[in-house]
């Protein structure tokens, strides 16, 4: 069966600071893969997607960005951190054929201080 | 006007009742439909996955898709303190299957 399997699971971090989160996938091959953020009483808000190695496209434009070093390897990346940039993170993979749903991962709380 | 709308609530029902939980959707083309559960500080579990109008049936949850009146629900029989939860609705977006539209969720609480 398929896991994802992201980290940290809360992160503090101050102004300024970098930052990369990490997600993988076990159990699947060429699925594709999404970071979501989710603010406290607000929806999903897709920052990127990924439908192959490499191939990554931005949603919103913001100081955020992604790679996808691996097959099953998603990262979120940031250089100095904004106040703004805190929430709940969410990875997210699907497989890569039509109508195939979507699985989460267990999120990192990230609060930037 | 939003792709997929959803009642935030909160709703608060009594242990065993029925819970009704409801979205609408603007595009007819959309085709498939999910409801997620998510428990407070865990990403989204996905409950039901229906690509078809009717209903389809999973233990105590029935999801019910009506695409005439580009309507959906979920519906939650004997409710348990155990489903008290956000729960999301998501629908394929016919512009780009990579990305499904999420409403934003409804917060449910079961009365014990």
């Amino acid at each position: 069966s398929q896991t994802i399997h992201q980290w940290p699971a809360t992160l503090v971090q101050p102004v300024g600071s970098p930052l990369s989160l990490e997600c993988t996938v076990e159990g699947t091959s060429n699925p594709n893969l999404y970071w979501y953020r989710q603010a406290a009483g607000r929806g999903l808000q897709l920052l990127f997607y990924s439908v192959g190695i490499g191939q990554i496209s931005s949603e919103v434009p913001q100081n955020l960005s992604a790679s996808r070093p691996q097959d099953r390897q998603f990262i979120l990346s940031s250089k100095k951190l904004l106040l703004s940039d805190s929430g709940f993170y969410l990875c997210a993979w699907k497989g890569g054929y039509d109508n195939s749903p979507l699985h989460f991962g267990n999120g990192t709380r990230l609060t930037v201080t | 006007q939003k792709e997929v709308e959803q009642d935030p609530g909160p709703l608060s029902v009594p242990e065993g009742a029925i819970v009704s939980l409801n979205c609408t959707y603007s595009n007819s083309a959309f085709q498939y439909f999910m409801w997620y559960r998510q428990y407070s500080r865990k990403g989204p579990e996905l409950l039901m996955y229906t690509y078809s109008s009717g209903n389809k049936e999973d233990g105590r949850f029935t999801a019910q898709v009506d695409k005439s009146s580009k309507y959906i629900s979920l519906f939650i029989r004997d409710s348990q303190p155990s489903d008290s939860a956000t729960y999301l609705c998501a629908t394929n977006n016919p512009f780009g299957n990579e990305k499904l539209t999420f409403g934003t969720g409804t917060r449910l609480t079961i009365i014990p």
